[in-house]
């Protein structure tokens, strides 16, 4: 069974500092996805990485995929009150489903 | 463009009793699934269709939950009879095709609580 492993569960930072979250695998994945839940509401597309070793920047935020293809980083410079939410990452495996990890829980403090 | 419409939003119902959600997916989407979320869990996919035929459902549990897309658009998921486990957000999602990377557009959910 291939499982993703999000870390941390939950974070409680400061408006401006900066934080990492990473999600984890001993499978290989074709693709990776980061999805933002904001209470109320579905998960919403953040970003889709392909390529091992890939990096895309979404305003504040950088997504890295693993050299394998195992594992991701989600890095959030300067955070601020919007960036709230539940950070999901999913990977898809060679049935093309979508294996989920349990989220990490960000709250970012004015 | 419309958005993955859900109905209802919240639901309370007791142990045993029955209840129904509806999805309408994004127009011209082939794919749809259905979702369950736990508090402080990620999604767990119950069901996915093509069109109106079942591609996975593996995860169902097939003695009290059922699911259909009759006409390959909308979709109803129903539990009977719902338990207190039931107790959950259950999404509705739909994508263009089946892909690596393919993107899942989701709908609100229902918030489902069984006491």
């Amino acid at each position: 069974t291939q499982l993703l492993e999000q870390s941390p569960q939950f974070l409680s930072i400061q408006e401006g500092e900066n934080l990492t979250v990473y999600c984890n695998s001993s499978s290989v994945f074709s693709s990776l996805q980061w999805y933002r839940q904001e209470p109320g509401e579905g998960p919403v597309l953040l970003v889709t990485v392909v390529t091992g070793g890939e990096v895309k920047k979404l305003k504040r935020l950088t997504f890295q995929f693993g050299d394998a293809r195992k594992d991701s980083s989600l890095h959030i410079t300067a955070a601020q009150p919007g960036d709230t939410g539940l950070y999901l990452c999913a990977g898809t495996d060679s049935n093309y489903q979508l294996i989920w990890g349990a989220g990490t829980k960000l709250i970012i403090k004015p | 463009e419309a958005g993955v419409a859900q109905s209802p939003r919240y639901k309370i119902i007791e142990k045993r009793q029955s209840v129904a959600f509806w999805c309408n997916p994004i127009s011209g989407h082939a794919t749809l699934y259905w979702y369950q979320q736990i508090l402080g869990q990620g999604p767990k996919l119950l069901i996915q269709f093509q069109n109106n035929g079942v591609v996975d459902d593996s995860q169902l549990p097939k003695d009290r939950f059922s699911a259909e897309r009759l006409k390959g658009v909308d979709s109803t998921l129903k539990i009977q009879p719902a338990k207190l486990e039931d107790s959950a957000v259950y999404l509705c999602a739909s994508s263009l095709i089946i892909a690596s990377g393919e993107t899942q557009y989701f709908g609100p959910g229902t918030r489902l609580l069984v006491l």
